[in-house]
């Protein structure tokens, strides 16, 4: 089945760093969403891309769909402790027999020690 | 706003026993889904339904069983609980499946955590 490959799967951000993630497919999807999960608690949508080449705005965050349809990206700006927690690229591509959201395995914010 | 209402969010099983996950949503969502989440897996699709009456398989359906009598709820059922199926569990639901834009916007439950031993 498909998949996708996000990365980093970790990184550490020190309050003020821009932080960048992305998340690769080998097929294309017409649908790319990024969600964000605290600890304890289920995803929440951050972003929703339907356009390839969309750059989308969230206050500090931006994502864009890729121009080839198979990528995604998502840049936080100035970082803040409570950006911490697990990010998560899906993709989808309505209509048809399709329509279910496949996952990344997800990229890990952490605080620097 | 209740949106997506899992229980329990914390349950522990002896292996062999079976137990139901419950998950109601008050948005009138016809789609609902059930995920799984484990350590560097991320989330993996167990059973969904496109409308009440209607479910199909995920990605992971093996020793999961689900029912969508109503548009509210979509219990999730284990029938015979094993190790392999210790992990955080969320459901989730969306107004359409792949119906167009805005209709991948899962809104996610709080998550059940389930152990067995």
């Amino acid at each position: 089945g498909q998949q996708l490959n996000q990365s980093p799967q970790s990184m550490f951000i020190q309050e003020g760093e821009d932080v960048s993630m992305n998340c690769t497919s080998s097929s294309i999807f017409n649908t790319w969403l990024w969600y964000k999960q605290d600890p304890g608690e289920g995803p929440v949508l951050l972003i929703a891309l339907y356009k390839a080449g969309e750059l989308t705005s969230n206050g500090r965050l931006t994502a864009q769909f890729g121009i080839t349809r198979k990528d995604s990206f998502l840049n936080i700006s100035a970082s803040i402790p409570s950006d911490v927690g697990i990010y998560f690229c899906a993709g989808m591509n309505y209509g048809g027999s399709q329509g279910n959201l496949i996952f990344g395995k997800g990229t890990k914010l952490s605080v620097k020690p | 706003n209740a949106g997506v209402t899992q229980t329990p969010k914390f349950q522990v099983l002896k292996t062999g026993q079976s137990m139901t996950l419950q998950c109601a949503q008050d948005m009138n969502h016809e789609y609902m889904s059930w995920y799984r989440q484990d350590p560097g897996m991320g989330l993996r699709l167990i059973h969904y339904s496109v409308g009440a009456g209607i479910t199909d398989q995920g990605e992971v359906p093996n020793g999961y069983n689900v029912s969508r009598s109503t548009t509210e709820d979509f219990p999730l059922r284990l029938l015979s609980a094993a190790p392999s199926q210790t992990s955080v569990y969320f459901c989730a639901s969306s107004y359409a499946r792949g119906a167009g834009p805005n209709t991948g916007e899962l809104f996610f439950g709080e998550g059940s955590r389930l152990t067995v031993l």
